[in-house]
């Protein structure tokens, strides 16, 4: 079964410090796999993809995130985090129906 | 471009009593999706659709319907809302495969 695990459920960087949020998954097959960002009180937004290619994919508001098939993973990063990157995050796998993690909560201080 | 339309944004029912929440797409998008969301459980899926007229159950089904009769609509039905129906429903559409969702805004609703 498809399944996504995000480990931390919160986590707090200082404005300015660099920002890796941990994804693992499991499927059957080389997955699609996504980033989201969702802001209080709003939905989700597309930050990032990869489905075929480069490991290495570039997304909005200067995130990237690394697919490594050895490990099952496809970590967020940033070098750089801005007070206004707080927010939940989630990874998510699959095809036609994509299986979300339970989000991990970006707390940003200043 | 609205994307996806979510209506109503906020919804207190009782217990029993049932409601229609309404989702709406204008990208002639074929797939369309309802996800619940609860606080550290990530988003679950409900009920999906690959095209008009055609829908099926996702993991967490139960207490829900689903109808499909145009491309662009999506609407999501509580016949007997329970308590734990209490939650944040998103309704998201794709063109498929690896070009993702887009999400509606939301619809928070509380069972009382």
């Amino acid at each position: 079964a498809q399944s996504v695990t995000q480990p931390d459920i919160h986590i707090t960087v200082s404005e300015g410090a660099s920002l890796e949020l941990r994804c693992n998954y499991s499927y059957g097959a080389t997955p699609y796999l996504f980033w989201y960002v969702q802001s209080p009180g709003q939905g989700l937004q597309l930050l990032l993809k990869y489905f075929s290619g480069d490991t290495l994919v570039q997304g909005i508001k200067g995130f990237e995130a690394e697919f490594k098939r050895s490990q099952s993973s496809f970590n967020l990063r940033k070098p750089s985090v801005h007070w206004s990157d707080a927010a939940e995050y989630f990874c998510a796998v699959g095809g036609n129906k994509l299986v979300f993690g339970a989000g991990t909560i970006l707390r940003v201080k200043s | 471009n609205a994307g996806v339309t979510q209506t109503p944004k906020f919804r207190i029912l009782k217990i029993g009593q049932s409601m229609t929440l309404q989702c709406t797409q204008d990208m002639n998008h074929n797939y369309m999706y309802w996800y619940r969301q609860d606080p550290g459980m990530g988003l679950k899926l409900i009920y999906y659709s690959v095209g008009a007229g055609i829908t099926d159950k996702g993991e967490v089904p139960n207490g829900y319907n689903v109808s499909r009769s145009t491309t662009e609509d999506f609407p999501l039905r509580l016949e007997l809302a329970a308590p734990s129906q209490t939650s944040v429903y998103f309704c998201a559409s794709s063109s498929g495969g690896g070009y993702g969702y887009t999400f509606g805004s939301g619809t928070r609703l509380t069972v009382v």
